[in-house]
């Protein structure tokens, strides 16, 4: 089984709200990915987790904070956001971490709007 | 860091006929190429990779060839239907410097293939 689950799908929020959004995955992999996407771009890399610790963080403003609670889990909190973080926003997940042949699975994404 | 260029960005071709899509990267250490397939609203999926063991891979309608002296690699997709349109990611996985482990993406490929 190669899934990675997402929640919620859709999410819209104020500028002052604080959520969170939720990546599952049950394929023991030891590495997990937040990815950002706007519209008929590529996904762009934001945060790495290798073996639930951050190892790579692509200088993403602060008011974006992720957390590794365990092996399976990934989350990513939000707070303070701006009209311009409205995109979609993809976990995926690897088998091993740092290895450069290491196949990633992407979730399907939760839909973000700031308004 | 890896650089990632992707062509042609739009490809239209009548329902039988092939198509081509083209990336060349720029960090020679990299050495994993996936390509993902994302079709509107959904997740990128995994279509087909290469390691750079290997020159050449196929499967069913769907190969990718990969030249490491030249750093580039392509999708070819025979025998095109219409739930071949997508948009096309190629991606190159960092294996040196500050791009280790890290995906770098083309910009994509926008496929409609024509009854």
């Amino acid at each position: 089984d190669t899934e990675v689950t997402q929640t919620p799908k859709h999410l819209v929020m104020g500028m002052t709200n604080k959520k969170s959004l939720k990546c599952e995955q049950h394929m023991g992999h030891r590495a997990m990915y937040w990815y950002k996407q706007k519209a008929k771009k590529p996904p762009e890399l934001m945060f790495v987790y290798s073996y639930e610790k951050l190892s790579i963080n692509e200088s993403v403003p602060s008011r974006f904070s992720p957390e590794c609670p365990n092996s399976s889990l990934l989350n990513l909190h939000l707070h303070a956001l701006q009209p311009e973080d409205s995109a979609l926003y993809l976990c995926a997940s690897s088998q091993v971490p740092a290895v450069s042949t290491d196949t990633q699975y992407f979730g399907p994404g939760t839909r973000l709007t700031v308004l | 860091g890896e650089n990632v260029e992707q062509h042609p960005s739009t490809l239209s071709v009548q329902e039988g006929d092939s198509a081509v899509i083209k990336c060349t990267y720029s960090d020679s250490a990299s050495n994993y190429f996936p390509w993902y397939k994302q079709e509107l609203g959904k997740r990128p999926q995994l279509i087909i990779d290469i390691r750079s063991n290997v020159g050449e891979k196929k499967d069913q309608r769907i190969a990718v060839t990969l030249n490491k002296t030249a750093k580039h690699f392509s999708l070819h997709i025979t025998e095109t239907q219409p739930e071949d349109s997508a948009v096309y990611f190629c991606a190159a996985l960092g294996a040196g410097g500050t791009s280790y482990g890290k995906l770098t993406f083309g910009q994509g490929t926008i496929l409609t293939v024509h009854p």
